[in-house]
């Protein structure tokens, strides 16, 4: 089955660590978004991409940076620059021009 | 104001009763309107596009009014099952997709 896949589930990080969260996804989608949510906060953009190589900035890149080296893979590490990191990170794939978005289960990081 | 705003609620509603979520949006070039639905500590699922004249799926039904840039969800005999926070989603029109309002929290009591 057809889907996007997110990992880890939970991570911890220590405070002045970069740390990298995976996304994959086998829907053969070209558009791939990652977004954070705070509790009882909407999803915030962070960053994403249309096409393999290029990616864009969404509203909250800042501490983030990720990689688009191949169409099915969007990791995105999250950097020791990013004050408050910790937060449920979610990454969503659509075809271009189609906003029913699949989303990934998502990672719950947590400075500890 | 805010680009996607919703009442976050609790809205604690009886089994079977019929509710309703507002929202509103403050781009008046914003293409495309959704719900989606999110449970406790999962991810968002598209639960249906909202389109100008209206549509239904089976106990839900969503409007728009763009003039008055206001979406609205209808849902009637509530199940158990529909207990889940319900986001308002816009798309602003530009490659960044999809903007995302905080929610409204709906628990239906047996």
């Amino acid at each position: 089955d057809g889907g996007i896949t997110q990992s880890p589930k939970y991570l911890f990080r220590k405070e002045g660590q970069n740390v990298t969260l995976s996304c994959e996804q086998n829907l053969n989608h070209d558009a791939m978004y990652w977004y954070r949510q705070d509790p009882g906060q909407g999803l915030r953009l962070i960053y994403y991409s249309q096409i393999v190589n290029d990616f864009q900035k969404g509203d909250i890149a800042e501490g983030y940076s990720v990689s688009r080296e191949k169409k099915e893979s969007f990791p995105l590490t999250v950097t020791s620059a990013q004050k408050n990191p910790t937060a449920f990170y979610l990454c969503a794939s659509s075809i271009v021009g189609h906003y029913g978005y699949t989303f990934g289960s998502g990672t719950r990081l947590t400075v500890v | 104001r805010k680009e996607v705003e919703q009442d976050p609620g609790p809205f604690n509603v009886p089994e079977g009763a019929t509710v309703a979520f507002n929202c509103t949006y403050s781009n008046s070039a914003s293409q495309s309107f959704f719900w989606y639905r999110q449970d406790c500590r999962k991810e968002p699922k598209l639960l249906m596009s909202v389109y100008s004249s209206g549509n239904e799926d089976g106990r839900f039904t969503a409007q728009l009014n763009r003039a008055s840039q206001y979406i609205s969800l209808l849902i009637r005999d509530s199940k158990l099952s529909d207990s889940a926070t319900y986001l308002c989603v816009v798309l602003r029109g530009g490659a960044d997709g999809l903007t995302f309002g905080k929610g409204t929290h709906l628990i239906i009591q047996p």
